[in-house]
């Protein structure tokens, strides 16, 4: 099956820094790459996702990145802010008739103010 | 829009007790999942529902029971709880006709197996 692994798995980061997570995948029939954000105490939420057509795409500060030759992907999130502090999941999904998300393990980003 | 609910939000017991843990969804999605979260693990999937009357296993299903009668509701059940079964579990749906496969996820329910 699919397994997706994360890193960093803690990151802190400044107030108007960037900061990146990656994501690797190992199954390259894989075709959509979702980004979860979990606030403490909470279901985690889609904050962006990309399809295996597409390289990058943004929303405000934003963006993932996708290399399919790598089969790897990465949140970037640019010009931090203390509400950006939260657990961050990257995903995979083939599209099988289950339709189920393989999760990363997390990234718990600490933006300082 | 009540969305997705989860219910008991937080729940102890005992080991070998019988636990039903409730979501319910008022968009009429016909893909509801059951997922844990554990420390170092993200979400692992333990069930999933096509549709009402439809279910299959996912990656951790072993001591877990689900049912779906009705398309709102998806019940997990651990037929004898174990401590290994101490999480957080987390209730999503998604549209079927969604090709993006957006899940909406519940608030959680933190169960804790002494």
């Amino acid at each position: 099956g699919e397994n997706v692994e994360q890193h960093p798995s803690t990151l802190s980061v400044q107030e108007g820094d960037s900061a990146v997570i990656k994501c690797t995948y190992s199954d390259s029939a894989s075709n959509y790459f979702p980004w979860y954000k979990q606030e403490l105490g909470k279901g985690p939420q889609l904050i962006i996702d990309i399809r295996s057509n597409v390289g990058e795409k943004k929303d405000q500060r934003i963006a993932v990145t996708l290399n399919k030759t790598a089969k790897h992907f990465s949140l970037h999130i640019t010009e931090t802010q203390p509400e950006d502090s939260a657990v961050y999941f990257c995903a995979a999904y083939k599209d099988t008739g289950r339709r189920a998300l393989t999760f990363g393990s997390g990234t718990r980003l600490q933006v300082q103010p | 829009d009540a969305g997705i609910t989860q219910s008991p939000r937080y729940k102890i017991t005992e080991t070998g007790r019988q636990v039903t843990l409730m979501c319910h969804q008022t968009w009429s999605h016909s893909y509801m999942f059951w997922y844990r979260q554990d420390l170092g693990h993200g979400l692992r999937l333990i069930y999933y529902s096509a549709a009402a009357d439809i279910t299959d296993k996912g990656e951790v299903p072993d001591g877990y029971v689900v049912s779906r009668s009705k398309t709102e509701n998806f019940p997990l059940t651990l037929e004898s709880a174990t401590r290994s079964q101490t999480s957080v579990y987390f209730c999503a749906s998604s549209r079927a006709r969604d090709n993006y496969n957006e899940q909406f996820f519940g608030p959680g329910t933190r169960l804790t197996v002494l």
